[in-house]
């Protein structure tokens, strides 16, 4: 079956960057773009951005432009979120969702279990 | 960007009860709406996919309707599993916007 399984709860200081890794089993990796979503505490969800695990590419929200990075191995079915600068507002769960063949239309069916992010000083 | 509005924010029900929650898009989203389940502590489950579609093994008391702007899911006789948090998506354009969730409580 299906899943993904993200790395563990982190820690960080304001101006640092975390690595949130997302490793997918069950099915052709390449086959499958990989979605990222936060929510925040008390806040809603959301979307930070995509890629393609097939050719790596990326596409992102505009709000985490310049401070997020995509990028997947292919070669351990693992996908990698980097957040940089983080501030007490970034201070989230962190979820990677596995969407369809094509970057638009398909729904997110499966999602990994959640990585807390904490920036505090 | 595409705003997703739902309500209520949270409602509270009775087990056997139906209880419907919408969705409004600021602008038409064809079918592209999709439904999902969240409990505490737990990653998101799909429910519901391009407006009226029922994910594999989800219960069929669980129904999607609409297109363009208005969306609905219908839950026709709750069931003591089914209180938890439930949100819409849009999967139209990116970037992909969600509703902010209805809390589904016992009364």
């Amino acid at each position: 079956q299906v899943q993904l399984v993200q790395s563990g709860a982190e820690v960080k200081k304001p101006g640092a960057s975390v690595r949130v890794s997302c490793k997918a089993s069950g099915y052709m990796f390449t086959d499958y773009y990989l979605h990222w979503v936060r929510q925040a505490p008390g806040q809603g969800r959301e979307w930070m951005g995509m890629i393609n695990p097939s050719g790596g590419s990326t596409r992102f929200a505009q709000k985490f432009q310049g401070r997020v990075t995509m990028a997947r191995d292919t070669s351990t079915s693992t996908v990698y979120m980097d957040l940089s600068s983080l501030k007490s507002e970034d201070t989230a769960v962190y979820y990677c969702a596995r969407g369809g063949l094509a970057s638009l239309g398909s729904p997110f069916d499966s999602w990994g279990q959640g990585t807390l992010v904490t920036v505090s000083s | 960007d595409i705003q997703m509005t739902q309500s209520p924010s949270s409602l509270s029900a009775s087990v056997g009860d139906r209880v419907t929650i919408t969705c409004r898009a600021s602008q038409s989203i064809s079918i592209y709406l999709n439904w999902y389940q969240q409990k505490p502590g737990k990653a998101p489950k799909l429910l519901i996919y391009a407006a009226s579609s029922l994910q594999s093994g989800v219960p069929s008391r669980f129904s999607g309707s609409g297109s363009g702007t208005d969306f609905t899911l219908t839950i026709s006789s709750l069931q003591p599993d089914d209180f938890a948090n439930y949100f819409c998506q849009q999967s139209s354009s990116s970037p992909r916007t969600f509703g902010q969730g209805t809390e589904v409580e016992i009364k």
